[in-house]
């Protein structure tokens, strides 16, 4: 079946960096997405990767090992904002979109 | 560019009654529009997918003669919760596909549907 893990919680204080990890199951594979949510609001898109390796974007790096079926949310200096939901993403070979169950990052001053 | 948008934000209905969602893709052509439901402290789970023109693909266990899209043209399509009931109340969510963009979903800010 296809299947998307990451943490359910995450705490990390402000200024400081922090990974959250996705492991991903799917049939076929046509790419890696993270998405931030914040409390009450539509999803907002971060990063796609589809090829191996490290995508920078500011300060949110997105990095794919398709070997591994594994990605991960680097976000650097961490400010208050960035408390909300990530949601990890993988489309599989329909171009259907199999969601994480998000991972909630608090961040604590 | 790639705005969503959705209307109503939030609407209260009693039970029993239809309530119509409204997604529109404010400056692209959207040639697919997903549908998504979510539950608090739940992610997002997709109901169907419309294609312009074509009928909705459900996803298993969602109710197509319950939730009722259309996707009439390539900037709006509507979900309409036909009875509803109050476990039906939870967050729809909108998100839409151009052609040149498949593999980016936009999605719209969502609607907070609560049935009494």
């Amino acid at each position: 079946g296809q299947n998307i893990d990451q943490p359910t919680e995450m705490t990390a204080t402000e200024g400081a960096i922090v990974q959250i990890n996705c492991t991903y199951q799917t049939s076929g594979f046509n790419g890696l997405f993270w998405y931030q949510q914040h409390a009450g609001e539509a999803p907002t898109f971060l990063s796609y990767n589809v090829l191996d390796g490290l995508e920078e974007k500011g300060r949110f790096s997105s990095f794919l090992s398709r070997s591994k079926g594994y990605s991960y949310l680097l976000l650097k200096e961490l400010q208050m904002k960035d408390s909300a939901s990530y949601l990890c993403a993988a489309m599989d070979s329909n171009y259907q979109l199999i969601w994480g169950a998000g991972t909630k990052l608090i961040i604590k001053p | 560019g790639a705005v969503v948008s959705q209307h109503p934000s939030w609407v209260i209905c009693k039970s029993g009654t239809s309530v119509k969602i409204e997604c529109r893709s404010l400056d692209f052509q959207a040639t697919t529009m997903f549908w998504y439901r979510q539950f608090p402290k739940q992610s997002l789970m997709l109901m169907a997918t419309s294609n312009e023109g074509s009928k909705a693909t459900y996803e298993q266990g969602v109710e197509k003669d319950k939730f009722l899209i259309n996707h009439a043209s390539l900037t709006l399509s509507t979900l309409t919760v036909t009875s509803a009931h109050p476990e039906d109340s939870s967050f729809y969510i909108c998100s839409a596909s151009s052609e040149g963009s498949a593999y980016e979903q936009y999605f719209g800010p969502g609607t907070r549907l609560t049935v009494t």
